[in-house]
């Protein structure tokens, strides 16, 4: 049982180069989430969907955007990457709420040089 | 703002001993609280939560009390085990505003 599946687990971009973060969930959840954590700081939320076809900002939604291409797959856009934008990324699943038990992925590290 | 905190970054144990995890919020809209558990190179997992309606939920091995007067919640884990080691973080969500705050996070090392 996968559960939450996010690709690639590693990457190490330029700055100004653009790149998407993928998730893929097979738990049938409705809503999606895509999380940043930077040392020394919780997890922040970027931005969630709650149903195919919808997303919301989160605490810190510039310089990314989103999609949520069907029921199971939410990805996560950098256009103009920055070094500011390096952090762990972390997709999560839930059953329907943001506040119900989330199902995270094992995140991807991502580099800007 | 950080609007959850977890003012010790780190908390050793002996094995079979308690541990207590505290976390502080700010926010008083906040009003369901979860705590997850995280290993290294892994995504964090659901280990325990409660509403602001309740004031203690037990799971087994491990209690969550909530102090709303104080905005203050407590993980105890009883007893502790050396396969608990992991880095726990305290989220707060106000069910009505779409919002889920995370706390920085208690790394727990259960010695044998």
């Amino acid at each position: 049982n996968a559960g939450v599946t996010q690709t690639p687990k590693f990457q190490v971009l330029k700055t100004g180069q653009s790149m998407t973060l993928q998730c893929a969930q097979d738990m049938n959840h409705n809503s999606m989430y895509w999380y940043r954590q930077d040392p020394g700081m919780g997890l922040r939320l970027i931005y969630y969907s709650a149903s195919e076809g919808t997303t919301d900002k989160g605490e810190v939604p510039n310089g990314y955007n989103v999609s949520r291409l069907n029921k199971r797959e939410f990805s996560l856009r950098l256009e103009s990457a920055a070094p500011s934008q390096t952090s762990v990324y972390f997709c999560a699943s839930s059953e329907h709420r943001l506040w119900q038990p989330q199902h995270f992925g094992d995140g991807t590290r991502l580099s800007i040089l | 703002d950080q609007q959850v905190k977890q003012n010790s970054p780190s908390l050793s144990v002996q094995e079979g001993r308690i541990s207590i995890l505290n976390c502080d919020y700010t926010n008083s809209m906040f009003d369901y609280f979860l705590w997850y558990k995280k290993y290294p190179a892994e995504g964090p997992t659901f280990l325990i939560s409660i509403s602001s309606i309740k004031d203690k939920n037990e799971d087994g091995r491990f209690t969550v009390f909530l102090n709303k007067s104080a905005k203050h919640l407590s993980l105890h884990i009883v007893p502790s085990q050396p396969g608990d080691s992991a880095v726990y973080f305290c989220a707060a969500s106000a069910v009505n505003n779409n919002d889920m705050r995370f706390g920085a996070g208690t790394r727990l090392t259960v010695k044998p």
